[in-house]
């Protein structure tokens, strides 16, 4: 059974303090890992997907790396508008394409 | 349109009452999924629609859930007889196999209150 587990749970930080968020995984055979932002009363938005291990994708502040067992989402002197619940997922392979969750990374930056 | 919608954006029913919930998917694309979003969890798959293939419906909880799908476009989740467990956000995505791959879009969600 695929699997997800996203640490930590929550994540509070000054406005500039570089950190990073933490997607462990297991699935048979990976098509793909998926990060997405959602905020309060919002749908998730999409950030980035990595295909295979060594990938790195960045995006303004973030950067998202993965390896064969984890993905790590690096937020680089962070704003307070990055404040967000931050969510991992993977597809695995054959003929399925839902996406299995992680419970997500709720993350604070204050000002 | 320029992403997918869903309504209503939330429904308060009673228990024991039958609800119907939209979506309708980013014009063009051919899969169409819905995920729940129960307090404090994670998104759990419900059912996959791909172009005019049979749907999976692994995910269903139970017997009291279904999905359709018309014209390979707007879908309609439909819960039987809903009970408090079913309270939750009920998301839909939609991704095209084309070009971007498989990435899934989502809408905002309909929050689906059983009291």
């Amino acid at each position: 059974e695929d699997q997800v587990t996203q640490s930590p749970e929550a994540l509070r930080l000054q406005e500039g303090e570089s950190s990073s968020l933490n997607c462990s995984y297991t699935v048979s055979g990976l098509r793909g890992l998926f990060w997405y932002r959602q905020d309060p009363g919002k749908g998730p938005e999409f950030l980035f997907t990595l295909y295979s291990a060594g990938e790195e994708k960045e995006k303004e502040r973030l950067k998202a790396t993965l390896t064969k067992k984890e993905s790590f989402l690096h937020i680089t002197a962070p704003k307070p508008e990055d404040s967000a619940t931050y969510l991992c997922a993977v597809q695995a392979g054959g003929s399925a394409r839902q996406l299995t969750f992680g419970s997500g990374t709720q993350l604070t930056v204050l000002p | 349109g320029a992403g997918v919608s869903q309504s209503p954006s939330n429904k308060v029913t009673e228990k024991g009452k039958d609800v119907e919930l939209r979506c309708d998917p980013i014009s063009g694309h051919t899969a169409l999924y819905w995920y729940r979003q129960s307090l404090g969890q994670g998104l759990e798959f419900l059912i996959y629609f791909q172009g005019n293939s049979a749907p999976d419906k692994s995910g269903l909880p139970s017997d009291r859930f279904s999905a359709e799908r018309t014209g390979g476009s707007v879908s309609t989740l439909t819960i039987q007889r809903t009970q408090q467990e079913d309270s939750a956000v009920y998301l839909c995505a939609s991704s095209s196999t084309t070009g971007g791959g498989n990435i899934q879009y989502f809408g905002a969600g309909t929050r689906l209150s059983v009291l």
